[in-house]
């Protein structure tokens, strides 16, 4: 199986256009994240969603939005790109039904650079 | 101060070393410890659950210090596929499964 695919695998983006991070899985998990891992940062959360239809803000939400129309697709969008957003972008997910040992899957990441 | 707190290294040691990296979190409501492993310019994959009663896998073994708040890696037997960041990570608890990572503690093994 594929686990979780994201796309692109790496952008460079002018500043002040607007940009849509893929991301799908197909092991059926009901939670989905994004983070960021900057260096010296570690990875921070950006949005999350515990089910289809609902999402949440994490850490660090400010200038991204998220969907999640069904339960394998969860795309990031930045409206309005700024240098600040130059980072590597992990989508994850979770079947976080059973408690709190659930493992987190990461996709491969996408490397964006903002100029 | 950071909610999960680690050495970032890196930690240099020869093949067939014992290596400790320890990690504190900050939150006590924190409901469940793990340690991730990632390669470099590759994704973070799960290396092992840590619980109360500790736990090993192999070379690998981890302890909880609830009271203390810190948590702990030995890897016995250094081999250089060992060389890579560990990552320290915390769920801590409520809705979502959400976690908290550390920054990371860079290894590198040396033959």
């Amino acid at each position: 199986t594929a686990g979780i695919t994201q796309a692109p695998t790496s952008q460079i983006l002018a500043a002040g256009r607007s940009m849509t991070l893929r991301c799908t899985q197909d092991m059926r998990h009901n939670a989905m994240y994004w983070y960021r891992q900057d260096l010296g940062l570690g990875l921070r959360l950006i949005h999350y969603s515990n089910t289809a239809g609902t999402t949440g803000k994490g850490e660090v939400p400010d200038g991204y939005s998220v969907s999640r129309a069904n339960t394998d697709d969860f795309p990031l969008t930045l409206a309005s790109a700024v240098p600040s957003q130059t980072s590597v972008y992990f989508c994850a997910s979770s079947d976080a039904r059973g408690g709190g040992y659930n493992e987190q899957f990461f996709g491969p990441g996408t490397r964006l650079t903002v100029l | 101060r950071k909610e999960v707190e680690q050495d970032p290294g890196p930690f240099n040691v020869p093949e067939g070393a014992t290596v400790a990296f320890n990690c504190t979190y900050s939150n006590s409501a924190s409901q469940s410890f793990f340690w991730y492993r990632q390669d470099c310019r590759k994704e973070p994959k799960l290396l092992m659950s840590v619980y109360s009663s500790g736990n090993e896998d192999g070379r690998f073994t981890a302890q909880l210090n609830r009271a203390s708040q810190y948590i702990s890696l030995l890897i016995r037997d250094s081999k250089l596929s060992d060389s890579a960041t560990y990552l320290c990570v915390v769920n801590r608890g409520g809705a979502g499964n959400m976690l908290t990572f550390g920054g990371g503690t860079r290894l590198m093994v040396k033959p």
